[in-house]
């Protein structure tokens, strides 16, 4: 069953500490995407990847960090200076790169700051 | 960079009626216009998308149109049935660069 696939889908951190959500795709998608979804708000880029070991920064790059070491996994790891972290998280592929075609979403991940 | 603008922000309407969401972009390079639905608890999907050079699409009941020289684009659902019902979003992008989302439209269709 092809698709993407976020973990965990809750999450509770503590103030000061990192966590890092998962998103792994069977997808063989080239481009996979970090969006933050808050309501009123739409959906914000935080980061993207074209292509293995490369990612650029979006909008609100700011106390995030991604690694892209395999074509099928984009985790993102929040970071202790990220300052309202509370959010829904959604990760997204495409076959090529943003404006090529259909963005794929997971189910989102949805973290909150304790 | 683009910046894309949605109204409205919350929209009801009978089911039955057509509903209508805009959307403007601010960078005349965009090229792109995807619409996604959201259903409550669900993952966004895409619905329909328009590229710059055609200035309509349609899909059953669901239609698309856009003027690149004001720069906007709308979604047009004509028979509203309830499940319907959902968060819509809209987005701009530039060929391989960022795609931008507007905040978001919440229709609810009343049975």
């Amino acid at each position: 069953d092809g698709g993407i696939t976020q973990s965990p889908k809750y999450l509770f951190r503590k103030e000061g500490q990192n966590v890092t959500l998962s998103c792994e795709q069977n997808l063989n998608h080239d481009a996979m995407y970090w969006y933050r979804q808050d309501p009123g708000q739409g959906l914000r880029l935080i980061y993207y990847s074209q292509i293995v070991n490369d990612f650029q920064k979006g909008d609100i790059a700011e106390g995030y960090s991604v690694s892209r070491e395999k074509k099928e996994s984009f985790p993102l790891t929040v970071t202790s200076a990220q300052k309202n972290p509370t959010a829904f998280y959604l990760c997204a592929s495409s076959i090529g790169g943003t404006g090529t075609g259909e963005l794929f979403f997971g189910e989102g991940s949805r973290l909150t700051v304790l | 960079g683009e910046n894309v603008e949605q109204h409205p922000s919350t929209l009801s309407v009978q089911e039955g009626d057509s509903a209508v969401i805009k959307c403007t972009y601010s960078d005349s390079a965009s090229n792109y216009f995807p619409w996604y639905k959201q259903e409550l608890g669900k993952r966004p999907q895409l619905i329909i998308d328009i590229r710059s050079n055609v200035g309509e699409k349609k899909d059953q009941r669901i239609a698309v149109t856009l003027n690149k020289t004001a720069k906007h684009f709308s979604l047009h659902i004509t028979e509203t049935q309830p499940e319907d019902s959902a968060v819509y979003f809209c987005a701009a992008s530039i060929w391989n660069n960022d795609m931008r989302f507007g905040a978001g439209t919440r229709l609810t269709v009343k049975p």
